[in-house]
């Protein structure tokens, strides 16, 4: 069964500076999808990046770029220049291709220190 | 541009009473998720939707039951509730084969059970 593991509970950052979420997933397929979603105190779901697994390239959005290790099943959120608005909880997501269904790591709230 | 919509927002129960959570897709998308995030957990995956047929089943309890209609909106029944169903209800939706996986949420239905 696949799983997702976010090792952070809590992480803190000072505005603008630059932070990093780690997700690590198990998984034995090849095609399948990871995701950073956020939700804020208003517990909205928001999307903030996606990655396909068949590309090498890692996504970038924007201040949020991810580092994808297929090899190791590593899959982090770089967020730079952080700032106020980017207090919430982090999940991670994964899904495999063709499943439509995702599974979630345990997440990682985010503090951003003014 | 249109999101996906959830009503009712809040929702208040007693125990072993029935609960009706809705969802309206983003125009034109095919497929519906729910989930449920109880407090201080990530989302948990119950069960999907593709053009109508259920596609796939996660947690769901016997005690609730779903469907989507013809005009795509989908609903969550939930009867008998216990104590422990009080959480946050997720509805998601994406166009399949074309939106690479990924889902968007609605802003979700919090329900309390007493």
């Amino acid at each position: 069964a696949q799983t997702v593991t976010q090792s952070q509970p809590e992480m803190s950052v000072q505005e603008a500076e630059t932070v990093t979420l780690s997700c690590t997933y198990d998984t034995s397929e090849s095609d399948y999808y990871l995701f950073w979603y956020k939700q804020p105190p208003s517990r909205q779901m928001i999307l903030v990046i996606r990655q396909e697994a068949y590309k090498q390239q890692n996504a970038t959005e924007n201040r949020f770029s991810v580092n994808f290790q297929k090899a190791a099943k590593s899959f982090s959120l770089k967020i730079s220049d952080s700032q106020l608005g980017d207090a919430a909880m982090y999940f991670c997501a994964y899904t495999l291709s063709g499943t439509y269904k995702y599974i979630f790591g345990t997440g990682t709230r985010l503090k951003v220190l003014a | 541009a249109a999101g996906v919509i959830q009503s009712p927002r809040h929702l208040i129960k007693e125990k072993r009473e029935t609960a009706t959570l809705k969802c309206y897709p983003i125009p034109r998308h095919d497929t519906v998720y729910w989930y449920q995030q109880g407090p201080g957990q990530d989302p948990q995956f119950l069960i999907s939707f593709y053009e109508k047929m259920q596609s796939d089943k996660g947690s769901i309890p016997d005690r609730f039951s779903a469907q989507q209609f013809s005009d795509y909106h989908s609903e969550l029944n939930m009867s008998s509730l216990e104590l422990g169903d009080s959480a946050l209800y997720f509805c998601a939706s994406t166009l399949r084969d074309i939106a690479r996986e990924t889902q968007y949420f609605g802003p979700g239905t919090r329900l309390l059970v007493l």
